[in-house]
């Protein structure tokens, strides 16, 4: 069946960085993958998307980047700032998701 | 600003009560989702719907049942609640083309 994975649970970066959070997903038939931002005691929140005929999209200090190679995808932010802090979800499919587990983004000032 | 309301933030219920769980979506969405989310394990899919009466079991269906009479409204219904039914329950809505939007999550607790 389909999976997604996140690489790491948790990250922690300094504020002012870049953060990269990474994904894999195992279903090479799948065109769309979302990211999302989930704050504490707040429903997942749609950041970015990137279809398969595309590699890079950029959005406000954001950028997706997709691999279809390695079915490999990332999530860059710039300049990482406090208000960045939440967890982020990977997920594919379209109609119907299927997410990853979720990587635990925490900012050091 | 659009907006999927669920009705709880908080529940708490007594094994083997009947729960339910409310979903209004005011998007005219015709996808409608419940989730689960439990610490480690992610989001998982319960059931779905892609249209009025309609119904689909997700990858954890047991236990569940769900009701949508309405376009805008779709139901979580556990017929018996069992305390590993303990969770924050999502619901989600989207057009055909996708969009999820996701509301703010019920933590239900079952004692």
């Amino acid at each position: 069946g389909e999976s997604v994975g996140l690489h790491l649970p948790t990250l922690s970066v300094q504020e002012g960085d870049n953060s990269i959070i990474n994904c894999a997903y195992s279903n090479s038939a799948s065109d769309y993958f979302i990211w999302y931002k989930q704050e504490s005691g707040k429903g997942p929140q749609f950041i970015i998307d990137i279809r398969s005929n595309m590699d890079k999209r950029q959005g406000q200090r954001v950028t997706v980047l997709l691999n279809k190679t390695v079915k490999h995808l990332s999530l860059q932010i710039a300049a990482t700032q406090p208000g960045d802090s939440a967890v982020y979800f990977c997920a594919q499919g379209a109609q119907k998701l299927v997410f990853g587990q979720g990587t635990r983004l925490t900012i050091n000032p | 600003d659009v907006k999927v309301t669920q009705s709880s933030r908080y529940l708490v219920k007594r094994t083997g009560e009947k729960v339910f769980l409310e979903c209004v979506q005011d998007m005219d969405h015709e996808n409608m989702f419940w989730y689960r989310q439990d610490p480690g394990l992610g989001l998982r899919l319960i059931y779905f719907s892609y249209d009025v009466k309609m119904k689909e079991k997700g990858d954890i269906p047991e236990g569940y049942s769900v009701s949508r009479e309405k376009k805008e409204r779709f139901s979580l219904i556990l017929e018996s609640a069992s305390t590993n039914q303990t969770s924050m329950y999502l619901c989600a809505s989207s057009t055909r083309l996708g969009g999820y939007t996701f509301g703010s999550g019920t933590r239900l607790t079952v004692v």
